[in-house]
């Protein structure tokens, strides 16, 4: 069955960098996108990324422009997202979630949670 | 950037009534919409694609409906378990999402 696998907690001080990984399994790990959405606590969710199938292309949002970089290891079926310039407003869940080029997601990874915190 | 605009943000109704949910996009997007379901600490799951399509496995009770700029959410009877936070999702162009709609038992 499809699996997304992510990495445990974190916590990180502001102007640190933190990297999450989502280990896939089930399915044919170059056939599909990953994105990166996050959640703060009580609030709503925020796209901020993707990968493509062949690992080649990657697009983010507007809003991390320059601090977010999503790659991808296929020995492994491993995506990772790094933040940088971590500050308090990064604080949040972080889900990966696989979708097919029509872009809806079908899987999601359980989370994991940043807390940036002095 | 498509900006989604979802409506109501808090919905509160008893068992076996039926609701909607609105969601409205700032440009026409056809029907590249989807719908989610979340609950207290865990992932979002896909109820609905391409603004009517029902992914497998969810209850018929869930439909969508809806094209261009304002799409639905319906369940047709709530019960115990459709308590939640759903969200709408654009994915015409890149991904955006709505701002939820908290459904609270009355």
């Amino acid at each position: 069955q499809v699996q997304l696998v992510q990495s445990g907690a974190e916590v990180k001080k502001p102007g640190a960098s933190v990297k999450v990984s989502c280990k896939a399994s089930g399915y044919s790990f170059t056939s599909y996108y990953m994105h990166w959405v996050r959640q703060a606590s009580g609030q709503g969710l925020e796209w901020m990324g993707i990968i493509n199938p062949g690992g080649v292309s990657t697009t983010h949002a507007q809003k991390f422009q320059g601090r977010v970089t999503v790659t991808r290891d296929t020995s492994t079926t491993t995506v990772y997202m790094e933040l940088s310039s971590l500050r308090s407003e990064d604080t949040a869940v972080y889900y990966c979630a696989r979708s097919t080029a029509s872009g809806y997601y079908d899987y999601w990874g359980q989370g994991t949670l940043v807390t940036v915190s002095s | 950037d498509i900006q989604m605009t979802q409506s109501p943000s808090t919905l509160s109704a008893s068992v076996g009534d039926r609701v909607s949910i609105t969601c409205r996009a700032s440009q026409s997007m056809s029907t590249w919409l989807a719908w989610y379901q979340q609950k207290p600490g865990k992932a979002p799951k896909l109820l609905i694609y391409k603004a009517s399509s029902l992914e497998s496995g969810v209850p018929s009770r869930f439909s969508g409906s809806g094209s261009g700029t304002e799409f639905t959410l319906t369940i047709s009877s709530l019960q115990p378990d459709d308590f939640a936070t759903y969200y709408c999702q654009q994915y015409n162009s890149y991904s955006t999402f709505g701002q939820g709609t908290k459904l609270e038992i009355k």
